[in-house]
């Protein structure tokens, strides 16, 4: 079954504008961490942002939010002040622990589009 | 500057060659990981080294091996490649195993195989 579900596989968005990234995730363990990474062009995967299962508020980083949604299992990413630098694959992911096996698992990516 | 090294970031092998590839980290993290990238899909973890201990994800082709002779150090050997192992791999480090560690990826080595 798919952990980690990215619906978008592209988006566009004007340059300045917000856009919201969406992923839903799927474990039934209590313990896990949800993560965003950008993939440029060039192929290296850069962390953005960190939400873990019990934080109480959103994890913000910058222009980077996470938009937790524990009950609906969803961890929706939002770019604000869009520049054509995040022009860029973004990947969630999530790890968790479950009877001492370590997960980790990627979703299959959004393509985003800064248009300027 | 670079924490996660990977080299080299491309490399061309044969049919059936042993190809090996590298990956050096000078973040003293205890764990190292390797993942396969095709075109247009998620990175899959191969394995992942706890300090000495090889942790092999179930679905690993017994094609692939590696080798971390120390904590820097971690290699990926690849025995008799396919053309379906053509494919971008992405070294990872991260502190520890657990829910909240950040993996710091390299900038990946892109197979070719002929």
């Amino acid at each position: 079954a798919q952990k980690i579900t990215q619906t978008q596989p592209g988006m566009f968005v004007q340059e300045k504008e917000a856009v919201t990234l969406d992923c839903t995730y799927d474990t039934s363990d209590p313990s896990y961490g949800l993560f965003w990474y950008k993939q440029p062009s060039s192929g290296e995967m850069i962390f953005l942002i960190y939400q873990g299962s019990y934080d109480q508020q959103n994890a913000t980083e910058g222009r980077y939010s996470l938009n937790f949604q524990k009950a609906r299992k969803s961890a929706n990413l939002v770019i604000s002040a869009s520049q054509l630098g995040d022009s860029a694959m973004y990947f969630c992911a999530m790890r968790e622990v479950t009877s001492g096996t370590y997960k980790y698992i990627f979703g299959t990516g959004t393509r985003l589009k800064v248009l300027a | 500057d670079a924490m996660v090294i990977q080299n080299p970031r491309y490399q061309v092998t044969q049919f059936g060659k042993p190809v090996t590839l590298s990956c050096s980290q000078t973040l003293n993290h205890n764990v190292m990981y390797w993942y396969q990238q095709k075109s247009s899909q998620a990175p899959k973890l191969l394995f992942h080294y706890y300090d000495k201990d090889f942790n092999n994800e179930a679905d690993t082709p017994d094609n692939f091996q590696s080798r971390r002779p120390n904590t820097s150090f971690c290699f990926l050997d690849i025995r008799s490649p396919g053309l379906g192992d053509a494919a971008m791999y992405l070294c990872a480090t991260s502190r520890e195993r657990g829910t909240k560690e950040t993996q710091y990826f390299g900038p990946g080595t892109r197979l070719l195989v002929l």
